[in-house]
């Protein structure tokens, strides 16, 4: 029940594409949905957040959408760049941070 | 721009030894937390502090792994006797404060552990 479920496991998309990744879990605790980057070497950096309250949230070419009801939520990464080649994590967390839980990533790899 | 210090960065170090790991976390947050995170994985909680005190421990193998974060600031994460399983690496993170509403987490740049 604590588990976040991500996938895929790796994706490869063309310079411009559109990268989707899903996320679903189970604990209708849950209350803050971040996505984290994270670069070879490098600890993970937060991306963008969402809540529950909302259904999709924008900042510049990243986008969550989040479906309360179907306990999912997705990143799209619009106009993919080269520069956004990385692993991407979504993780899930109850009243602000407590037991923040991880997905197992996606590596995603944006070809020139 | 505040930081989470980790060091040391890299640790190789032989099967049965003791290992331990610092962090300092950014000035003002309550809350730190150490991952661990093996290669391909997600990063998995082992410990989460609220000041000086232990809110989260349920995945700390507590028979070799400790952690303490004394004075509420900085905190160190050991392990003894370290085994090659252990072979990760070991992410500190800390926040403003759980419950906050802010939920981000500010990640240092991690210890990697090899065990041979």
């Amino acid at each position: 029940q604590q588990q976040v479920k991500q996938s895929p496991q790796s994706l490869i998309v063309q310079k411009g594409g559109i990268s989707i990744i899903n996320c679903a879990y189970e604990n209708t605790a849950f209350d803050y949905f971040p996505w984290y980057q994270q670069f070879p070497g490098k600890g993970p950096a937060l991306l963008i957040a969402i809540r529950p309250d909302v259904s999709e949230k924008k900042e510049g070419r990243f986008t969550i959408s989040f479906n309360k009801s179907a306990k999912q939520f997705s990143l799209h990464i619009m106009d993919s760049q080269p520069g956004d080649s990385a692993t991407y994590f979504c993780a899930a967390s109850m009243s602000g941070g407590f037991k923040t839980i991880f997905g197992a990533g996606t590596r995603l790899f944006v070809k020139a | 721009e505040a930081e989470v210090a980790q060091s040391p960065r890299y640790k190789i170090t032989e099967k049965s030894q003791a290992v331990a790991f610092w962090c300092d976390p950014i000035s003002g947050h309550a809350t730190l937390y150490w991952y661990r995170q093996i290669l391909g994985q997600g990063p998995e909680l082992l410990v989460q502090f609220q000041d000086e005190s232990v809110v989260d421990d349920s995945q700390l193998p507590k028979d070799r792994f400790s952690a303490e974060r004394l004075k509420g600031v900085d905190s160190t994460l050991k392990i003894q006797p370290a085994e090659l399983g252990d072979s990760a690496m070991y992410l500190c993170a800390s926040s403003l404060l759980a419950g906050a509403n802010t939920g981000e987490l500010f990640f240092g740049e991690g210890s990697r552990l090899t065990v041979l």
